[in-house]
C-alpha cells in the first residue's frame, strides 16, 4: 500500500502556542488530503478536506481559523492548531488519496497532541 | 440520515474465526472499506468492496451486499495481534467516507 509520514509523531506544549502537523504522501501524489481527530475510545472525526491547490473545506463545527490547513503540493498539507488550549488535546490523522475520488484513503501514522 | 451500525465490542478465541458485521445506510454508495486500528495507532487498510460477493485476501474475508445495505470482515485463524478495533467506512455520492464507530475485537487465548 501507499505510504503516508506524519510530523512529529508526539507534542507537548504550552496553552496559547500554536502547533504545526505536515502529513507527507511519499511515494504517490495525493490529490486530496483529509485531516481527522480523534479522542480517546471514540471514533475518527473528519476535520476537513483540502485539495490541493485550493481552499480546504470544513466539517460542520470545526473552526477554520482555529485549524489552518494548507495543501501546497501534490504531497504535502499542513494543520496548524492555533492558541491551543487543553481541549484539543487529541489525536489528529491525516490521510491521503490519489487522483480518483474512489480511491483508498491511506492513513499516516497520526500525532499525538497535548496541551498543558 | 446516514448512518453505520456495528457492534461496539466482540470477543473470541484465539485460532477460531469472527465475523464483523456492518449496515449502513447512506445517501449514494461508492465503496465500502474496512480498516483496522491498534490502540494509539493509526487506521490500517484491510479491504474494499464495491460489488456484491466475497473479496479473500489471506485470513481476512469481507462480504457485502449492496441490495441489503450489509457487510462483514471475516477474520479466520484468529492470533492475539488481531486485537484492535476493525471500523467500517463506506463512500458516499459525494464521495466522502462515512465512518462507524469501530468494533473493539479481543482475542482470548
Amino acid at each position: 500500500g501507499a505510504v503516508v509520514s506524519q510530523h512529529p509523531s508526539w507534542v507537548i506544549c504550552k496553552s496559547g502556542t500554536s502547533v504545526k502537523i505536515e502529513c507527507r504522501s511519499l511515494d504517490f501524489q495525493a490529490t486530496t488530503m483529509f485531516w481527522y481527530r480523534q479522542f480517546p475510545k471514540q471514533s475518527l472525526m473528519l476535520m476537513a478536506t483540502s485539495n490541493e491547490g485550493s481552499k480546504a473545506t470544513y466539517e460542520q463545527g470545526v473552526e477554520k481559523d482555529k485549524f489552518l490547513i494548507n495543501h501546497a503540493s501534490l504531497t504535502l498539507s499542513t494543520l496548524t492548531v492555533t492558541s491551543a488550549h487543553p481541549e484539543d488535546s487529541s489525536f489528529y490523522i491525516c490521510s491521503a488519496r490519489g487522483t480518483e475520488q474512489q480511491e483508498t484513503q491511506y492513513f499516516g501514522p497520526g500525532t499525538r497532541l497535548l496541551v498543558l | 440520515g446516514q448512518n453505520i451500525d456495528q457492534p461496539t465490542e466482540m470477543t473470541a478465541t484465539e485460532g477460531a474465526i469472527v465475523q464483523i458485521n456492518c449496515t449502513y445506510q447512506t445517501s449514494g454508495f461508492n465503496g465500502l472499506f474496512w480498516y483496522q486500528q491498534h490502540a494509539g495507532e493509526a487506521p490500517t487498510f484491510l479491504s474494499y468492496n464495491v460489488l456484491d460477493g466475497l473479496e479473500e485476501k489471506g485470513r481476512f474475508s469481507s462480504f457485502l451486499s449492496r441490495s441489503k445495505g450489509y457487510s462483514y470482515l471475516l477474520l479466520k485463524e484468529l492470533q492475539m495481534k488481531d486485537s484492535a478495533s476493525y471500523l467500517c467506512a463506506v463512500m458516499d455520492s459525494n464521495y466522502q467516507l462515512i465512518w462507524g464507530a469501530g468494533t473493539k475485537l479481543i482475542i482470548k487465548p
